[in-house]
């Protein structure tokens, strides 16, 4: 049973050209969060909610940006990719907020190739 | 900041062999600890995790994982591995607000 949905799973975009990526879940947890994952490195955290409460990152670049309309859906937007964005991009959840060590859930990710 | 290193990037072990994955983690206060891993083409799951109490932790599919304070440490063990475990694996740590992981070891089991 799907807990966190992400859609589409790989996703092509234009230099430039925004696009937009959405995870839904159905754990009803309230907080969601965005990982941005390169090639053989770590996920990196872009930002989270709390609820609709956004919490930005203080490195993620002006580039990104997240919705969270309601307690089941996220997206995140990058409004103008470059080819540096290209990456997986994971999007997790967990019941009560991160300051609690509390366990994140992910999504399978979307693979985002930027031509 | 914190931050999470795993020194061994790729492992390939023989079927049956013993495992131990390195996590050594910087940060001086209270942190809960956690191993995911990330199976060929699969999201990512949590195999065990470290709040408090006894420091030997037990996961699913026979994975164990130590915590030593004094090393900063939470590697993970298997006694004996199969193929199917074949899949990367990383340490993260939380303390404070965010969850921050180490590069990841891809571990091959050769059967």
């Amino acid at each position: 049973d799907a807990m966190v949905i992400q859609n589409p799973r790989y996703q092509v975009t234009q230099f430039g050209k925004p696009v937009t990526l959405s995870c839904s879940q159905t754990l009803n947890h309230n907080v969601m969060y965005w990982y941005q994952q390169k090639s053989s490195q770590a996920p990196k955290l872009l930002f989270h909610y709390y609820d609709k409460d956004f919490n930005n990152e203080a490195d993620t670049p002006d580039n990104f940006q997240s919705r969270r309309p309601n307690t089941s859906f996220c997206f995140l937007d990058i409004r103008s990719p470059g080819l540096g964005d290209a990456a997986m991009y994971l999007c997790a959840t967990s019941r009560i907020g991160p300051q609690t060590g509390d366990t994140q859930y992910f999504g399978p990710g979307t693979r985002l190739t930027v031509l | 900041a914190q931050s999470v290193s795993q020194h061994n990037h790729h492992v390939i072990l023989s079927e049956a062999a013993s495992l131990e994955l390195g996590c050594n983690y910087s940060y001086g206060g209270t942190v809960n600890l956690f191993w995911y891993v990330q199976y060929p083409g699969q999201h990512l799951q949590l195999l065990l995790k470290y709040f408090s109490g006894d420091p030997l932790v037990k996961g699913i599919k026979g994975f164990e994982a130590e915590f030593i304070k004094s090393k900063f440490s939470f590697n993970l063990r298997k006694p004996s591995v199969q193929w199917s475990d074949t899949a990367e694996y990383f340490c993260a740590v939380n303390a404070g607000n965010m969850l921050t992981f180490g590069g990841g070891t891809r571990l091959m089991v050769k059967p």
